[in-house]
């Protein structure tokens, strides 16, 4: 069965710095996304960043990237220039593709606090 | 944008009582997907849908059912809820068959159970 883990639960940075949120996880297939989704302080959850297991690049979104590492089955997050709208609990979530359920399995969730 | 909204945002229960929590979308997805979050433990899936009336358990099924009769609309019913199901419930949505397309989320409902 897959696993996630998200080993730090609640991180800090400083405003405008740079932070890294961790992720690893446990899988037998091949072909997968992996996902960080943002929860903000009573909002909805949203999509952050995505990555095909297939694509040996690292995925990016304006200040959002990805250190996808398939070998060694981690997949972190990278912040960079944070802002106090970063702020939030992410989850890291894994999902396969043998099956079009869409099922995802999340991790345990980083809080990440941002200091002005 | 996709829509998925939730009944209620919050809501009080006593033990034994039958709960109904709804979700609708309104972007036609053929799956939907009723998780729970709990701190330390992340998101755990209760139960999906991946057609109108078709469903299947998830990790956490015990103590829930689902219902979908119409494709917007899929429900949660706690049938006796007891203080274990105190938790904050997620509803989520998706195009079916698509791979690797993101799941839209409602706002949750915080359910305590006294």
């Amino acid at each position: 069965a897959q696993t996630v883990t998200q080993s730090q639960p609640e991180m800090s940075v400083q405003e405008a710095e740079t932070v890294t949120l961790s992720c690893t996880y446990d899988t037998s297939e091949s072909d997968y996304y992996l996902f960080w989704y943002k929860q903000p302080p009573s909002r909805q959850m949203i999509l952050v960043i995505r990555q095909e297991a297939y694509k040996q690049q690292n995925a990016t979104e304006n200040r959002f990237s990805v250190n996808f590492q398939k070998a060694a089955k981690s997949f972190s997050l990278k912040i960079s220039d944070s802002q106090l709208g970063d702020a939030a609990m992410y989850f890291c979530a894994w999902g396969g593709t043998s099956s079009n359920t869409g099922k995802l399995i999340f991790g345990q969730g980083t809080t990440l606090q941002v200091k002005p | 944008d996709v829509k998925v909204t939730q009944s209620s945002r919050y809501l009080v229960k006593r033990t034994g009582e039958k709960v109904f929590l709804e979700c609708v979308q309104d972007m036609d997805h053929e799956n939907m997907f009723w998780y729970r979050q709990d701190p330390g433990l992340g998101l755990r899936l209760i139960y999906f849908s991946y057609d109108v009336k078709m469903k299947e358990k998830g990790d956490i099924p015990e103590g829930y059912s689902v219902s979908r009769e119409k494709k917007e609309r899929f429900s949660l019913i706690l049938e006796s809820a007891s203080t274990n199901q105190t938790s904050m419930y997620l509803c989520a949505s998706r195009t079916g068959g698509a791979r690797g397309e993101t799941q839209y989320f409602g706002p949750g409902t915080r359910l305590l159970v006294l």
